[in-house]
């Protein structure tokens, strides 16, 4: 059974700050890995994938990935009240669809 | 370009009573995946289908839940008999290939069995 841990929150950061969410999964086989967004009542929108260990950069939002330790993170620089919602890791081994944790809620306070 | 189309976007049924929805994918994706999401839960999946072909229906139940994807474009999801327990959004996504995991989802039809 592939798993994928996320601590669902709610993480609460004020404006301006850098958030940090984090997520680890259990499949060793598992290459490419995703930061989808979820408003609430919306459907999740992707944001971020990532394939290699190391750090990928894209505007305020930035991957890392450590297949060794198993472990993906999202950082959100310069956080706004825009960017509160649910952020889902997803995780996807060659072949097979991807995983989706349950999802962090962000809350970005002025 | 169109996004992923999904109808109704909300149904409220009684137990024991069919209900279906329908996708449309983006064009030319040829992956189309149905979803399930519970509250406070991430995305489940139900079913997927390269082209017409469902490749991956492990998880779909399969003695109430039926998915027909025709022509490789549009697809159906229904339940008959709806229960309770499947009160849930139930998200359609598409793919340009399986390979794949940047998905794009529909906006959701939201189900509530009474």
């Amino acid at each position: 059974q592939k798993e994928v841990e996320q601590n669902s929150g709610p993480l609460s950061v004020p404006e301006g700050a850098i958030a940090s969410l984090n997520c680890t999964y259990s499949d060793r086989g598992s290459q490419s890995f995703f930061w989808y967004r979820q408003y609430s009542g919306k459907s999740p929108e992707l944001i971020m994938s990532i394939y290699s260990n190391g750090d990928k950069e894209d505007g305020r939002f930035t991957a890392q990935l450590n297949k060794a330790s198993q472990y993906v993170s999202l950082l959100i620089r310069d956080s706004q009240p825009s960017d509160s919602a649910t952020y889902l890791c997803a995780v996807k081994e060659r072949s097979y669809i991807p995983t989706f944790g349950r999802g962090t809620s962000l809350i970005v306070h002025p | 370009e169109a996004g992923v189309v999904q109808s109704p976007r909300y149904k409220i049924i009684e137990k024991k009573q069919p209900v279906a929805f329908w996708c449309n994918p983006i064009s030319g994706h040829n992956t189309l995946y149905w979803y399930r999401q519970n509250l406070g839960q991430g995305p489940e999946l139900l079913i997927r289908y390269e082209n017409e072909e469902a490749v991956d229906d492990s998880q779909l139940p399969k003695d109430r839940f039926s998915a027909e994807r025709l022509k490789g474009v549009d697809s159906t999801l229904k339940i008959q008999p709806a229960e309770l327990g499947d009160s849930a959004v139930y998200l359609c996504a598409s793919s340009f290939t399986g390979d794949t995991g940047e998905l794009f989802f529909g906006e959701g039809s939201r189900l509530t069995v009474l």
